[in-house]
């Protein structure tokens, strides 16, 4: 099962930008790399997903590194509503046949300070 | 479109009973994955099924068990309670044989005593 590292928790102050990192040394060529994030007494929501090119969206941009080793995810102007557990996962590969377990870490913990 | 629909939301149960827990997924999406959170162990994967098949299995014990139908839709079965089986079990549908990811359920509350 592919695994990933981040940080346990990090804090911003409210409208900074946040900049949360991801290892994940042992990613596959055909891995997707997924962020979801949890809100408090929700399920996880889908933020963004990457392969090898840098990607944006509405609600964040995701930045992977050349060697596709690690990724960071970018929230330009942290809000109070952006305080959550921020998962980055491995897997929904590209490769139709390949069914591997989606496992998430622990996650990092984003408190934002007003 | 409909998002994944889990119930029931909250659910007591006392120690020794058994449960079912319900999943319908996004229209379309043939892959559901069943996961349990706990504040102590995070999100543990539990199994996945796909087109009524189960594809793969977490590290539970075989009181958890799980079945998909052919509209897709899944439900999970949980024997003989434990105090330990008190957790958020979410459900997540996604059409990956396509290569997207999940879209998650609310979650059903278990509380067992």
């Amino acid at each position: 099962d592919a695994k990933t590292t981040q940080p346990n928790s990090m804090e911003s102050n409210e409208e900074e930008p946040v900049h949360l990192p991801c290892n994940h040394s042992t990613i596959s060529g055909t891995d997707y790399i997924h962020w979801y994030r949890q809100l408090p007494s929700q399920g996880p929501e889908y933020v963004i997903h990457g392969l090898t090119s840098n990607v944006n969206n509405r609600m964040a941009s995701l930045a992977i590194a050349e060697d596709r080793k690690s990724s960071t995810l970018i929230l330009h102007r942290a809000t109070l509503r952006d305080a959550a557990v921020y998962y980055c996962i491995l897997s929904f590969t590209i490769l139709k046949t390949s069914y591997d377990k989606v496992i998430f870490g622990p996650g990092t913990s984003l408190s934002v300070i007003p | 479109k409909a998002g994944v629909t889990q119930t029931p939301r909250y659910l007591i149960k006392t120690r020794g009973q058994q449960v079912t827990l319900s999943c319908s997924p996004i229209s379309g999406h043939r892959s559901v994955s069943w996961y349990q959170q706990t504040p102590g162990q995070g999100l543990q994967f539990l199994f996945e099924y796909f087109s009524e098949t189960q594809r793969n299995k977490g590290n539970f014990p075989g009181r958890f068990s799980g079945r998909q139908f052919s509209n897709s839709r899944s439900e999970m079965n949980v024997s003989t309670l434990e105090l330990g089986d008190s957790a958020l079990y979410l459900c997540a549908s996604s059409d990956r044989d396509r290569g997207n990811g999940y879209t998650f359920g609310s979650g059903t509350r278990l509380t067992v005593v």
